[in-house]
């Protein structure tokens, strides 16, 4: 089971470039790392999703080192409307149904955008 | 159209009611979740179906059951609820357990208030 950490807080101003990292010690072989972001009162939003070395899409890049035992996501100039919780997503989807838990959700990190 | 329909949005009852929540998606997608939510926390997996059939129940007690009549449809039914059900239930889903696609896709969520 990959036990997730992350930072329960971060704080950052507009424009800034911002980056949030996740600790997955025991991240198994086949586990893929999920970055998700949530605003209150609604559900996680997909934000980019990655196996080793580095992804990038639209909005955010994602950094895997690699042992894979951490991640690092980096949300390039950030704006008012990026403040909102956002979690790691460790596992894979294919073990469901094996038994064993497969999908596992770090604590979150909240971050504050200021102007 | 990667949407997740979560309905109802907001719900209260009672420890001696039976209500359901709904949550349907239009995507193809093989798989379906159940998690629940309590406020600054992340989200805790409470059930999986994989291919219409339960595939992970995470120890969820029996007062809550799970329902999926067809491919697009999951239903979670409550009965005898406690007041710490009261929480955000999330509903996702995912292309399937044996593709590469690993991206859940969540609902807006039901905010459930038991009183």
């Amino acid at each position: 089971l990959a036990k997730t950490t992350q930072p329960i807080s971060m704080d950052s101003y507009e424009g800034q470039e911002v980056n949030i990292t996740c600790s997955h010690n025991n991240i198994a072989t086949n586990d893929y790392i999920t970055w998700y972001q949530q605003f209150p009162s609604q559900g996680p939003r997909f934000i980019i999703q990655g196996y080793k070395t580095k992804v990038t899409n639209e909005v955010a890049s994602l950094f895997i080192p690699a042992d894979r035992k951490s991640s690092t996501l980096s949300l390039p100039r950030v704006s008012l409307s990026d403040t909102a919780v956002y979690y790691c997503l460790v596992g894979d989807i294919r073990k469901l149904g094996t038994g064993r838990r497969a999908l596992t959700f770090g604590s979150g990190t909240r971050l504050q955008v200021q102007p | 159209d990667t949407e997740v329909t979560q309905t109802p949005k907001h719900l209260v009852m009672g420890m001696t009611n039976k209500k359901s929540l709904k949550c349907e998606q239009h995507m193809g997608h093989r798989a379906m979740y159940w998690y629940k939510q309590k406020a600054k926390k992340p989200p805790e997996l409470m059930f999986v179906y994989s291919y219409e059939k339960l595939s992970i129940n995470e120890s969820v007690p029996s007062r809550f059951s799970p329902e999926c009549p067809n491919s697009s449809l999951l239903n979670l039914h409550l009965h005898a609820l406690q007041p710490e059900d009261s929480a955000l239930y999330l509903c996702a889903s995912s292309q399937g357990a044996a593709g590469e696609e690993n991206i859940q896709y969540f609902g807006a969520g039901t905010r459930l208030s038991v009183l």
